[in-house]
């Protein structure tokens, strides 16, 4: 099946440093891939959309300059927090709908990264 | 606006009983629904999913599910729960342009 992988798994940083996790689908092209974020016993939420060669959509409250998304190959999404603080640590999920199964409407998750920020 | 709402935050069985997940759904048209399990520390994993085709839905696992249109329901069933079952529950719908919006999920515990 396809498959998505996330790295890093975890990370821990100080506070005021960025970091980056990657998103990447390993057996299929991805031109869609999402962006979630899952603080502690609540669900997921989704952050933003992710377009393979333009800019990403937003969703309300999120913000752009903070959380920012690249997804400059068909495989390969990037998340970045800029400046992170005690407040962005969480668990950030992507997932990613195989470009050929359209009519499916499937996405594939991957394993998620959890983020401490001290 | 499309939404999904899980009835039970906590469900507890004992192992080889029944499992039932209750899921209820808001939408103005015909929906896409899904359910993804999350075990521990690793990622979701799609269950099953209902797109307008046959109404009672089988998953992996074991697991299915029934589209009621008339009770906007879409809950969850097995008919015997096994330990490997524990995990967290999500209830999805899609809303279009490919986003997913979970509900909050529900938390299997399968006792022995």
């Amino acid at each position: 099946g396809a498959v998505v992988s996330q790295h890093p798994s975890w990370v821990i940083c100080k506070s005021g440093t960025s970091v980056k996790i990657e998103c990447r689908s390993l057996d299929f092209q991805a031109t869609t891939m999402f962006w979630y974020r899952q603080f502690p016993k609540q669900s997921l939420m989704l952050m933003a959309t992710s377009n393979e060669g333009s800019k990403a959509t937003y969703e309300q409250g999120v913000e752009k300059d903070k959380f920012l998304i690249n997804h400059a190959s068909l495989t390969l999404s990037t998340l970045t927090v800029t400046s992170a603080h005690p407040e962005d640590s969480s668990f950030y999920i992507c997932s990613a709908r195989d470009y050929s199964d359209r009519a499916k409407e499937t996405q594939y998750f991957g394993p998620g990264t959890r983020l401490l920020v001290l | 606006a499309q939404s999904v709402t899980q009835l039970d935050s906590h469900v507890s069985v004992s192992e080889g009983t029944p499992v039932l997940l209750r899921c209820n759904y808001s939408s103005s048209y015909s929906p896409s629904l899904f359910w993804y399990v999350q075990h521990p520390n690793k990622g979701l994993q799609l269950l099953l999913k209902y797109t307008s085709a046959a109404t009672l839905v089988k998953g992996i696992n074991g697991f299915e599910a029934e589209f009621k249109k008339s009770e906007t329901s879409f809950h969850l069933t097995k008919p015997s729960a096994h330990m490997s079952d524990a995990a967290e529950y999500f209830c999805v719908v899609s809303v279009g342009g490919n986003k997913l919006v979970f509900g909050a999920g529900t938390i299997l515990r399968v006792k022995s």
